[in-house]
């Protein structure tokens, strides 16, 4: 039982590339997120999914498009990768939101760096 | 109004200490107050949480302290051991939105 599986796990780009960081998970969950973690700032949500085929912006989409492919899979691009978004990135997924208790189960994350 | 404030940012104690770690928050919609762990290389986990109907929850070394008054809670590790040595990360949030406010972290290092 993988859980959430976040590919790749490193990345380097230089400015102006664009690339795809892709997300699965396992457990049959409604919800997924994307968030970025950044020395001092915690967690900060840039898109979410609250079920197959919804998605929507978080606290800091500029810059990032989110595809929910299906219900395993969501995954979060880069059109024009900046300096600015250098970042640890990870996913998770949840049962729903609407449930008591909303657990989130984080991935490994994906280092990147933008040159 | 939405934020989580949480201090300390960074904890040095020595093994078998009691480090503690305070967050605190505004919107007294917040309904779920959950920790998350997460060691170097990994994804938050998470630890243990809480219900503003409670006051305290213990779940084996770790007990959470709620004070729905002050709108605080915090953290407590008992009989600290340096494989707690991680980052600490507070949240809060509400039923039905999606909106899961984390704390800015704080890092523990407890010293063999």
């Amino acid at each position: 039982n993988a859980g959430v599986t976040q590919t790749p796990k490193f990345q380097v780009l230089k400015t102006g590339q664009s690339m795809t960081l892709q997300c699965a998970q396992d457990m049959n969950h409604n919800s997924m997120y994307w968030y970025r973690q950044d020395p001092g700032m915690g967690l900060r949500l840039i898109y979410y999914s609250a079920s197959e085929g919804t998605t929507d912006k978080g606290e800091v989409p500029n810059g990032y498009n989110v595809s929910r492919l299906n219900k395993r899979e969501f995954s979060l691009r880069l059109e024009s990768a900046a300096p600015s978004q250098t970042s640890v990135y990870f996913c998770a997924s949840s049962e729903a939101l609407w449930t008591g208790e909303n657990i989130q189960y984080f991935g490994a994350g994906t280092r990147l760096s933008v040159l | 109004q939405q934020q989580v404030k949480q201090s300390p940012q960074s904890l040095i104690v020595q093994k078998g200490g009691i480090p503690i770690i305070n967050c605190a928050y505004e919107n007294t919609a917040f309904d779920y107050f959950p920790w998350y762990q997460q060691f170097p290389g990994k994804g938050p986990a998470l630890l243990i949480a809480i219900r503003p109907d409670v006051s305290e929850k213990k779940e084996g070394r770790f007990t959470i302290s709620f004070n729905k008054s002050a709108k605080q809670f915090s953290l407590h590790i008992m009989d600290s051991q340096p494989g707690d040595s991680a980052t600490y990360f507070c949240a809060a949030w509400t039923r039905g939105t999606y909106k899961y406010i984390f704390g800015t972290g704080t890092r523990l290092k407890v010293l063999a």
